[in-house]
């Protein structure tokens, strides 16, 4: 199993450009993630989905969008880069189990950078 | 609200020496508690949990107790390596209409052999 992974793993935009990050998982987990990392400030929720078919915002939504392709696939889009969205991206998953989720299980991030 | 504050670092020891990071977390229900750790370049990846209330996790000679009276799940290690250097996040969930995860800021360990 290749667990959760991402592309790209590295990328430079110029203000206003566009891009999607791809993630995808292979261990039947309903509810995926994504997150960003910025230095002393830990990982914050961007988007997430529950289940295929639904998606809700996170923490820090505004300027991102998500799509929820199938159950193995969770992507994000930003419509219009801005240097503010130069971060670290995560995407995770997990599946519930019994009255609460296990652990996230995540990929190695993608390391975006705009100028 | 929920939240997780740990302990700032970096945190610098020499090998062999004993870890501690601190963890305490505010939380609304009972969450469950987790210990995530980043190697550099890499993802999180899970190295203990607790579930309910003194549950003790351990994985590869860490520990952390979850204690209710305290709120906290600190984290601890006998002895350290140089192998140990990453940076360490503490984290619950809980489901507030639907289970969310949060995360505190990490914490850096520098092991020097």
């Amino acid at each position: 199993n290749a667990g959760v992974t991402q592309t790209p793993k590295f990328q430079v935009l110029k203000t206003g450009q566009s891009m999607t990050l791809q993630c995808a998982q292979d261990m039947n987990h309903n509810s995926m993630y994504w997150y960003r990392q910025d230095p002393g400030m830990g990982l914050r929720l961007i988007y997430y989905s529950a289940s295929e078919g639904t998606t809700d915002k996170g923490e820090v939504p505004n300027g991102y969008n998500v799509s929820r392709l199938n159950k193995r696939e969770f992507s994000l889009r930003l419509e219009s880069a801005a240097p503010s969205q130069t971060s670290v991206y995560f995407c995770a998953s997990n599946q519930r189990q019994g009255g609460s989720y296990n652990e996230q299980f995540f990929g190695p991030g993608t390391r975006l950078t705009v100028l | 609200g929920n939240s997780v504050t740990q302990m700032e670092g970096p945190v610098t020891l020499s090998e062999e020496a004993f870890l501690t990071i601190n963890c305490t977390y505010t939380a609304t229900g009972y969450p469950s508690l987790f210990w995530y750790v980043q190697y550099p370049g890499e993802g999180l990846q899970l190295l203990l949990k607790a579930t309910k209330a003194d549950d003790k996790g351990s994985n590869k000679g860490f520990e952390a107790t979850y204690r209710k009276e305290t709120t906290s799940f600190h984290l601890e290690k006998g002895s350290v390596q140089v192998s140990d250097s990453a940076v360490y996040f503490c984290a619950l969930s809980i489901n507030t209409g639907g289970f969310k995860t949060i995360f505190g800021a990490g914490t850096r360990l520098f092991v020097k052999a």
